[in-house]
């Protein structure tokens, strides 16, 4: 079975403080895609990053990076020097469909982000 | 560019009563359409997708069902509520095409309270 573990529900941290949201995932796929959205207080979710299994390069956007570990099937997420804007609910997700159903992600609980000013 | 936007934003119901949460997309044609719920203290859990018109799959078995009457138009509906059908629910789009997408646009949300 397919499960996406975020065992962080709530962090708070100060501005320019860096965080780190932990992502565990499970699959017995070889051929996956890994993700990570965020949803500010307005609700809508916002795509981040997409990842797939045989890609294990870290990966640096700005402020954020991501580390992908098949070893230890984790995707964790950095946010460097946060920032208030950086407040919201950030989710993890896991998609091992390959076509049809293309849009079956599975989120993990999300952990909610609080930047203090 | 692509815009997608779901109504109403907020609802207040009585149990036993209906339910039409609609959602339409703009500026993209034969767009995979999904409806979410993100219940309290939960993940997002996929409830219905779409390929295209008249064709819903369903991923729960619940008493909501979905219909897609038009190209880009996804509707949520539900004949009497349940207390437990509170929850956020989030209609999203994605691009048609082979292999996995899991690039999703979301809409705004339709928080939906069952008294």
């Amino acid at each position: 079975a397919q499960k996406v573990t975020q065992a962080q529900t709530e962090i708070s941290v100060v501005e320019k403080e860096d965080v780190t949201l932990d992502c565990v995932y499970e699959t017995r796929d070889t051929t996956y895609y890994l993700f990570w959205y965020k949803q500010p207080p307005s609700g809508e979710l916002v795509f981040l990053i997409r990842r797939n299994s045989f890609d294990e390069q870290n990966e640096i956007s700005g402020r954020y990076s991501w580390n992908f570990q098949k070893s230890t099937s984790s995707f964790n997420f950095t946010i460097t020097a946060s920032q208030v804007v950086d407040s919201a609910v950030y989710f993890c997700a896991l998609s091992d469909d390959y076509g049809g159903s293309q849009g079956n992600l599975i989120f993990g609980k999300g952990t909610k982000l609080s930047v203090k000013p | 560019s692509q815009t997608i936007h779901q109504w109403p934003a907020t609802l207040v119901q009585p149990v036993g009563s209906p339910l039409s949460l609609e959602c339409t997309v703009e500026g993209t044609s034969n767009p995979n359409l999904y409806w979410y719920r993100q219940a309290a203290g939960r993940g997002l859990q996929l409830l219905f997708y779409s390929v295209g018109i008249g064709q819903i799959s369903s991923e729960v078995p619940q008493n909501l069902s979905a219909s897609r009457p038009q190209d880009r138009q996804f509707i949520l509906s539900s004949k009497k509520l349940l207390l437990s059908d509170s929850g956020f629910y989030l209609c999203a789009w994605s691009q048609t095409g082979s292999g996995p997408v899991g690039e999703l646009f979301f809409g705004e949300g339709s928080r939906l309270t069952v008294l």
